[in-house]
């Protein structure tokens, strides 16, 4: 099956910093990849759709000076969240969805907390 | 607006107590009602994809069918593994948009 990974699986850094958040599909190319924030016990909210080779699409509500996202090859789209507050704690999930199928597979996730 | 509801909220079943969980969906020109799989702290595993009503797709206890209304999730003779929280999602032509889920728990 598609294997899709996130790393890291979890980050703790401190007010003020950036953090990169990497996701890979490992045996399939992606032109699309979506990320998703989840809160506890909430279910999952698109923030952007990341594609190859051009500026992702975020959705309403979500700064996109404050998540920069990149796709730079058809496998590997990373998430930034720059100068992080303890508010963009969360859980960060990423899919890919495999060229001609409409079927997202999913990363394992990434744990943020910002002290 | 398009949208997806998920019942119940919660389900509390007996291993082996057979059930099934709902996916009400208003949703114009449907591209696909997606099933999903998430437990703690994990990302979503990927179940099922149903296109049409009719359509029915089975994975060991598990088997997904579809009306022009509604998504049903069997689980037949389910066991403590497969306590999970499941989530249906519709194509919105770019992007899946998900219900809230139903959190299931089995016990011995």
């Amino acid at each position: 099956g598609a294997v899709v990974s996130q790393h890291p699986s979890r980050v703790i850094c401190k007010s003020g910093t950036s953090v990169k958040i990497e996701c890979r599909s490992l045996d399939f190319q992606a032109t699309t990849m979506f990320w998703y924030r989840q809160f506890p016990k909430k279910s999952l909210m698109l923030m952007a759709t990341s594609n190859e080779g051009s500026k992702a699409t975020y959705e309403q509500g979500v700064e996109k000076d404050k998540f920069l996202i990149n796709h730079a090859s058809l496998t590997l789209s990373t998430l930034t969240v720059t100068s992080a507050h303890p508010e963009d704690s969360s859980f960060y999930i990423c899919s890919a969805r495999e060229d001609s199928v409409e079927t997202q597979y999913f990363g394992p996730g990434t744990r943020l907390l910002v002290l | 607006e398009d949208q997806v509801t998920q019942s119940p909220e919660a389900l509390r079943l007996q291993e082996g107590e057979s059930s099934s969980l709902n996916c009400s969906y208003t949703v114009s020109g449907l591209r696909g009602l997606f099933w999903y799989r998430q437990d703690p702290g994990k990302g979503p595993e990927f179940l099922f994809t149903l296109y049409s009503a009719g359509e029915e797709k089975e994975k060991e206890r598990l088997k997904a069918t579809l009306t022009k209304k509604e998504s049903f999730l069997h689980i037949t003779a389910p066991k403590p593994e497969d306590s999970a929280t499941y989530l249906c999602a519709f194509n919105s032509g770019y992007a899946l948009n998900f219900g809230k889920g139903t959190s299931l728990l089995v016990t011995p």
